[in-house]
């Protein structure tokens, strides 16, 4: 069974530059996150989906970030424009449901650095 | 609300030696419990996960973990450590839909 796969694996910007990243989870997986990990902290929610609807996006800083789950499968996490404190790594997870029951499956993630 | 505290940011351990991880929690509302583990520069992988019955969990690679309710603890133990556990470890909590991070343990194993 294939994983969640990110790309791409590693960006470098300017801030005020604009950014995209991909997201493609397990097949069949209704429920997709986004998480923002900076170093030294634990990943923190910024969105999730629950096929192409939103669930919860109350940690999405929605002047400058946005997300779009298109007919319920890839999803995309866009930063625009990109500020110095962005840095971090973004994570893509998906699991069957929300329920707790169901396991989150991680990708890899994407590093971003704003210069 | 709910929030996770882990006691120790770094821990570092000889090989062979025993290992334990501090996780406490807050929460307003019955909870869940997970242990990740995060190895260099990859995805967080679960390591086992608390939802209800027996309160001591047993997790892969020889991971294990005692759910305190009233200590509201979820501390993560292993016996014998060996070089390849060097990662970061996650405690995460689900009181509501929303999984909650804690900061994380980094696990450095020494031979």
């Amino acid at each position: 069974e294939a994983g969640v796969a990110q790309s791409p694996r590693y960006k470098i910007i300017e801030k005020r530059q604009s950014v995209a990243f991909w997201c493609n989870p397990i097949s069949g997986h209704a429920t997709l996150y986004w998480y923002q990990q900076i170093l030294g902290q634990g990943p923190k929610l910024l969105i999730q989906f629950q096929n192409n609807g939103v669930v919860d996006d109350s940690q999405l800083p929605k002047d400058r970030f946005s997300a779009e789950r298109l007919k319920g499968v890839d999803s995309t996490l866009k930063i625009q424009p990109a500020k110095l404190e962005d840095s971090a790594v973004y994570l893509c997870a998906s699991s069957l449901s929300d329920m707790a029951v169901y396991e989150q499956y991680f990708g890899p993630g994407t590093r971003l650095t704003v210069t | 609300a709910q929030s996770v505290t882990q006691l120790d940011s770094q821990v570092p351990v000889f090989e062979e030696a025993p290992v334990e991880l501090r996780c406490n929690y807050s929460s307003s509302v019955s909870v869940y419990l997970f242990w990740y583990v995060q190895y260099p520069n990859q995805g967080l992988q679960l390591l086992l996960k608390y939802l209800s019955g027996s309160t001591l969990v047993k997790g892969i690679n020889g991971f294990e973990a005692e759910f305190n309710k009233s200590q509201t603890s979820f501390h993560l133990r292993k016996p014998s450590v060996h070089i390849s556990d060097t990662a970061e470890y996650f405690c995460a909590v689900k009181g509501d839909y929303k999984l909650s991070f804690g900061a994380g343990t980094t696990v450095t194993v020494r031979a």
